[in-house]
């Protein structure tokens, strides 16, 4: 297996909703990653998980909420969104925090209303 | 802060090489250049790296001048699902808790 599988592909949310995206990998893959993409924009990174362990977050605002409950899946749990929050989500994964081999899921379009 | 400079945009006639342009010029002697694509509404997608040499493999070329400060990606009979951004991307070759950052990119249409 050499994907990186995000659900759900779209999604809408209300502002005062809670949602949850899911990525789940199965490489053996210990980094994973969350990056953030608004149209005609590059992917800008929000979230680095290394062995399971929060190492970075590029002052993401706290509505935005990352989980790594186990190797193989990474969470992004969303609460109180923005419309502005409008974007494709994209998970990553590579071998470790230092390999530069990333495999990316195909993204979550999420829509806020 | 950008350490790679691209083109915004190229077109491409279908069945000819496409040459993706890429400068580089304070890369450092520890750092890779790598290539990523993306297709509209999907994730980026790793086409290839290089340190100093010539690289290649199935899906393209990678030239690195003798000074290492520019690049160039060549898709050797472009398709028109060639068509994507194409992000040059400088990283060290041992990046620890450098993870991967995207520039601009150039946006490649690929014309019948």
């Amino acid at each position: 297996d050499t994907e990186v599988t995000q659900t759900p592909k779209h999604l809408v949310m209300g502002m005062t909703n809670k949602k949850s995206l899911k990525c789940e990998q199965h490489m053996g893959h210990r980094a994973m990653y969350w990056y953030k993409q608004k149209a005609k924009k590059p992917p800008e990174l929000m979230f680095v998980y290394s062995y399971e362990k929060l190492s970075i977050n590029e002052s993401v605002p706290s509505r935005f909420s990352p989980e790594c409950p186990n190797s193989s899946l990474l969470n992004l749990h969303l609460h109180a969104l923005q419309p502005e929050d409008s974007a494709l989500y994209l998970c990553a994964s590579s071998p470790d925090q230092g390999a530069g081999g990333y495999t990316f899921g195909s993204g979550t379009r999420l829509t806020v209303v | 802060d950008a350490k790679t400079t691209q083109p915004t945009s190229m077109d491409c006639a279908e069945g000819r090489a496409a040459n993706l342009p890429c400068n580089h010029s304070t890369i450092s002697g520890n750092e890779y250049v790598y290539w990523y694509r993306q297709i509209h509404s999907q994730g980026p997608q790793y086409i290839i790296h290089g340190l100093k040499n010539n690289e290649t493999n199935e899906m393209a070329s990678l030239i690195i001048t003798e000074d290492r400060k520019s690049s160039t990606l060549i898709l050797p009979h472009a398709t028109l699902r060639d068509t994507a951004v194409y992000y040059c991307i400088v990283r060290p070759i041992f990046s620890g808790n450098t993870p991967l950052v995207f520039g601009k990119g150039t946006r490649l249409s690929v014309i019948a």
